[in-house]
Order: C-alpha cells, then sequence, then structure tokens
C-alpha cells in the first residue's frame, strides 16, 4: 500500500522567507501527486497536482512543487512567504484499490505559521 | 461554479443522540466523499460514492454510520448513537469521473459530542 509522509509538523517562517514543506510517498507505480491547503474552519482547498509531463509543478498562491521520483519526493516551495499562507498543508498520493478504484492516501499535514 | 454546499456548519450534541449531514456537490460530478478529519489530523476517508453506488466505505463504522447518496447528487450522513470520539469535522467533497481529478471539498460541519 501507498503511504505519504510530511516531514514536520509545524513549520514556522518568517515574513518574505522561503516556504519549504516536505513530503515524500512510497509508491510502486507512477503516482498522481496533490498538494492541498486548509484555512482555519474551512475545507480543503487543491494547491496544485502532478500527474505525467513536466515535474516542476507550479500552483495557485506562487507555490509550486517538484516531483523527484529518484528521491520519492514532492516538497512544496514559495520563494517569499505572506502572511495569508499560514494554513495546514496537506499531501496526497493517488492510489488504485479494489475495483481499480483510485483513492487519495493523505499525510498528517503540515502546520504553517508565518511571522511578521 | 457554486461550490460543494454543506450543512449544518456545526452541532453539539450529546452522547447517544443522533445527527445527520447534508451534502449536495457540485454540479455534474460523478464521485462524491465523506471524510473524517479529527483535530490534528488529516482527512480520513469514510465512504465514497460513484453517482449513487458505494465505491469504497471500508473505514465506515457501519454499526452506527451510515450514508446514502439518493438520485446520484445530494448525499447525507448519519451517525447514530453518537459517541464522545465521533467529535470531529465531516468533511463532503466531490470531483469528476477522472484518475486524476482534483477533489473540490465544502467547508464541513464541526460535530461536538458531549
Amino acid at each position: 500500500a501507498q503511504s505519504v509522509t510530511q516531514l514536520g509538523s509545524h513549520v514556522s517562517v518568517s515574513e518574505g522567507a522561503l516556504v519549504l514543506l516536505r513530503c515524500n510517498y512510497s509508491s510502486s507505480v507512477p503516482p498522481y501527486l496533490f498538494w492541498y491547503v486548509q484555512y482555519p474552519n474551512q475545507g480543503l482547498q487543491l494547491l496544485l497536482k502532478y500527474t505525467t509531463g513536466a515535474t516542476l509543478v507550479k500552483g495557485i498562491n506562487g507555490f509550486e512543487a517538484e516531483f523527484k521520483k529518484s528521491e520519492t519526493s514532492f516538497h512544496l516551495t514559495k520563494p517569499s512567504a505572506h502572511m495569508s499562507d499560514a494554513a495546514e498543508y496537506f499531501c496526497a498520493v493517488s492510489e488504485v484499490g479494489a475495483g481499480n478504484n483510485r483513492k487519495l492516501i493523505w499525510g498528517l499535514g503540515t502546520s504553517l505559521a508565518v511571522n511578521p | 461554479e457554486a461550490g460543494v454546499a454543506q450543512s449544518p456548519r456545526y452541532k453539539i450534541i450529546e452522547k447517544r443522540q443522533s445527527v445527520a449531514f447534508w451534502c449536495n456537490p457540485i454540479s455534474g460530478h460523478a464521485t462524491l466523499y465523506w471524510y473524517q478529519q479529527i483535530l490534528g489530523q488529516g482527512p480520513k476517508l469514510l465512504i465514497q460514492f460513484q453517482n449513487n453506488g458505494v465505491v469504497d466505505d471500508s473505514q465506515l463504522p457501519k454499526d452506527r454510520f451510515s450514508a446514502e447518496r439518493l438520485k446520484g447528487v445530494d448525499s447525507t450522513l448519519k451517525i447514530q448513537p453518537a459517541k464522545l470520539e465521533d467529535s470531529a469535522v465531516y468533511l463532503c467533497a466531490s470531483s469528476s469521473f477522472t484518475s486524476h481529478s482534483p477533489l473540490h471539498f465544502g467547508n464541513g460541519t464541526r460535530l461536538t459530542v458531549t
């Protein structure tokens, strides 16, 4: 079965600093990979996804992630943090389950704090 | 396009009582999901519907939880009777039927069981 590991349950950065949220996955087949963001008292929102093609994926709000097959990683980055980026971030991998149905396997999440 | 609608936003009940949550997915989305998110954790899939059929309910506590999706559109999730450990946010999501379609989430229902 596939699994997702997010290193660091809490990350704190200064406003304007680089944001790096780490995600590693295990998969025996080419994965579909996703990053979602959850603001307080809201549902999850898709930031970006990798399916096939270019390994550097750009998402909303200036975020991007790079799929590195050799490292089984899909780290999320943003060059300059903004106060509004403070939220919970979830990495997920899509796995094929019973009946050829694809379902998402979720990481435990990383809480990002942005300090003024 | 209108997003996924959920109601109520908040619910407080006593243990052993029953509760129901409602979800209206994005129009045309064939797949509907119910997730349970306990504070500080990632979402846990409870049940997945494809149109009005159940695709995956392997993690649904069937002795107390039930869900239905009438006519392949709206869905309700019911808990009867509730336990203290059911306190969580219940998220509904929908997606179109492709293997890498993103999920669109509602804002969730925060359930507190006292």
